[in-house]
């Protein structure tokens, strides 16, 4: 069974910093890209970021381009995200994906709540 | 970036209704679209890919189509648990973008 499990989100103050992480388990994660999406309270959904297996390739959206990083440890089968110089907007659930293709997001972890408050 | 638009914002029907819910890209994205379900608390779910490809266990009740830059998400007959959120998503570019969604309420 595939499952995604995502860590490490809270309160954090404007400017601060913190690092998300996502657990794979049950399929070969080395295999597949990955993906963080995000949702803002009582909103849409956002893509924020994708990487390719060996982590050669990293696609961000452009409202985190510059602070945010993805990366992955495959012989850990994990997935992280570090977030810098947060903001008021940067307020979401953020979602572990796996990444059908290169494109789609077939799997989904439970999400994680970062909080970007004073 | 690509926009995507969906249509309408929110949509009301009863148990046995069919249900059509569009989404309009703002340029060609070949068939480089899917369509997620999603239900309050919970995380989204993959329900259509590549425009028209039912994703495994998803019930054949949900269907997809293309016609140009318009995409329709059809539930041939509503059931309880089909009642959330609808939202596609464009896979044709990066930054991968999604609809604003599509909120399918009980009437």
């Amino acid at each position: 069974e595939v499952q995604l499990v995502e860590s490490g989100g809270g309160l954090v103050q404007p400017g601060g910093s913190l690092r998300l992480s996502c657990a794979a388990s049950g399929f070969p994660f080395s295999s597949y890209w990955m993906s963080w999406v995000r949702q803002a309270p009582g909103e849409g959904l956002e893509w924020a970021a994708n990487i390719k297996q060996d982590g050669s390739e990293k696609y961000y959206v452009d409202s985190v381009k510059g602070r945010f990083t993805i990366s992955r440890d495959n012989a850990k089968n994990s997935l992280y995200l570090q977030m810098n110089s947060l903001r008021a907007e940067d307020t979401a659930v953020y979602y572990c994906a796996r990444v059908l293709g290169t494109s789609y997001f077939d799997y989904w972890g439970q999400g994680t709540l970062v909080t970007v408050s004073s | 970036d690509i926009q995507m638009t969906q249509s309408p914002s929110s949509v009301s029907a009863s148990v046995g209704d069919r249900v059509t819910i569009t989404c309009r890209a703002s340029q060609g994205i070949s068939s480089w679209l899917a369509w997620y379900q999603q239900k309050p608390g919970k995380a989204p779910k993959l329900l259509i890919y590549a425009a028209s490809s039912l994703q495994s266990g998803v019930p054949s009740r949900f269907s997809g189509s293309e016609s140009g830059t318009d995409f329709t998400l059809t539930i041939s007959s509503l059931q309880p648990e089909d009642f959330a959120t609808y939202y596609c998503q464009q896979a044709n570019s990066f930054p991968y973008t999604f609809g604003q969604g599509t909120k399918l309420e009980i009437k």
